[in-house]
């Protein structure tokens, strides 16, 4: 059974600097990853999806990795903004479905 | 296109009632799925079609849930009877094409259940 785990759980920062969300994965015989973004109350936005294949997908300030081979994904926000403070969830795809992990909450301080 | 649309967005029922989710997914998305949020399992699937035929179902919890997509464009995911522990958030979510080719999932908003 495909584990994901997000780490840190929570992480607050100040205006402008730079963040890191880290996400890993028990079991690397994966399709696809996908980052997602959740706001209090609401649904999930997508933010990238990387294939198995790739190494790197960017989106803007977004840049996310994935070292399939160790099991772990990285998802890069430059220049962070209080916009960004949401819960950023992985979810890797190793059948029809998607296991997510349990998100990091992110607060971006003004 | 408006995206994944979900109703009710709040329902708050009592033990014992039926409940029924409904759904909308993107025009041409030929995948719809039915996930819960809990704050202590996180987000789980429970059911997906493919082309409006039910593929798995191992995720549905009990008898008393069940899910039905009687065309392309709309979908229902009924809790009969209802119990407190099915308090949650469902989403629904859709894709087009085969998930493992890499279509990015897209969510609805959500319905938020809470059973008393």
């Amino acid at each position: 059974k495909q584990e994901v785990t997000q780490i840190p759980a929570a992480l607050s920062v100040p205006e402008g600097e730079n963040l890191v969300l880290n996400c890993s994965f028990t079991d690397s015989a994966i399709y696809n990853l996908q980052w997602f973004r959740q706001d209090p109350g609401k649904g999930l936005t997508s933010l990238l999806l990387i294939q198995s294949s790739q190494r790197e997908q960017t989106s803007g300030r977004l840049n996310a990795s994935l070292d399939k081979s160790s099991g772990r994904s990285t998802l890069y926000i430059a220049a962070s903004q209080p916009g960004d403070s949401a819960t950023y969830l992985c979810a890797v795809n190793d059948d029809y479905k998607l296991s997510f992990g349990a998100g990091t909450t992110v607060t971006v301080r003004a | 296109d408006a995206g994944v649309i979900q109703s009710p967005r709040h329902e708050v029922t009592e033990m014992g009632q039926e409940v029924t989710l409904r759904c909308k997914p993107i025009s041409g998305h030929d995948y719809l799925f039915w996930y819960r949020q809990t704050m202590m399992r996180g987000l789980e699937l429970l059911i997906y079609f493919n082309n409006n035929v039910p593929i798995d179902d191992s995720g549905m919890p009990e008898d008393r849930f069940s899910a039905k997509m009687p065309n392309a464009s709309f979908s229902t995911l009924k809790i009969q009877p209802s119990e407190p522990r099915d308090s949650a958030v469902y989403f629904c979510a859709s894709s087009l094409g085969d998930p493992r080719g890499g279509t990015e999932a897209f969510f609805g908003q959500g319905t938020r259940l809470t059973v008393v």
